[in-house]
């Protein structure tokens, strides 16, 4: 059966400071990979996401990015981090975009 | 612009009644409707996915689908406080390669 994994769960850092998420999934290849962020009390937002290895598609100007360095690999980055991008950040897959997107367990970012 | 729409709640239900969640959407083209609940501090959890009109059941939760109304909802019954939750409708538009969530029902079970 298929599995992701996503770390760390929880992420307290500095403004100004970098990032870094990493999620995998298991037990199935080339699937689709999705970030979304979702603020406390709101809804998702989709961040990036992915329907191959290094292509990426962004939907909101931000400055965070992402890559997809192996078929099962989607790592979150920023550069430099703004109190703005704290909330609980989510990676997805799903087989294809017809069929139901199933989420990690999630990280909550935390910027002081 | 695509939208998936959704009473934010909160919705009280007594424990052992039906709870009806309902989702409308504005694309009429869209197959894929998907319901997932998520409890606080979690992630969501996908409990539903419907592809054509009608009822589909699963346990004690039924999906409703109706594409000339544009509507799709969620039946819980003989609730239970662990039901207690935020529900996400989620569309998969014909014209866009991602799935559109709506922003939640919140749905609280009384005991």
């Amino acid at each position: 059966s298929q599995t992701i994994h996503q770390w760390p769960a929880t992420l307290v850092q500095p403004v100004g400071s970098p990032l870094s998420l990493e999620c995998t999934v298991e037990g199935t290849s080339n699937p689709n990979l999705y970030w979304y962020r979702q603020a406390a009390g709101r809804g998702l937002q989709l961040l990036f996401y992915s329907v191959g290895i290094g292509q990426i598609s962004s939907e909101v100007p931000q400055n965070l990015s992402a890559s997809r360095p192996q078929d099962r690999q989607f790592i979150l980055s920023s550069k430099k981090l703004l109190l703005s991008d704290s909330g609980f950040y989510l990676c997805a897959w799903s087989v294809e975009e017809m069929q139901p997107q199933h989420f990690g367990d999630g990280t909550r970012l935390s910027i002081l | 612009q695509k939208e998936v729409e959704q009473n934010s709640g909160p919705l009280s239900v007594p424990e052992g009644a039906i709870a009806s969640l309902n989702c409308t959407y504005s694309d009429r083209g869209s197959q894929s409707f998907f319901w997932y609940r998520q409890y606080s501090g979690k992630s969501p959890e996908l409990i539903m996915s419907i592809y054509s009109n009608g009822d589909k059941e699963d346990g004690r939760f039924t999906a409703q689908l109706n594409k000339a109304s544009q509507y799709v909802s969620l039946l819980i019954r003989d609730s239970q406080p662990s039901d207690s939750a935020t529900y996400l409708c989620a569309v998969k538009y014909s014209s866009a390669s991602k799935i559109i969530f709506g922003s939640g029902t919140r749905l609280s079970i009384r005991p």
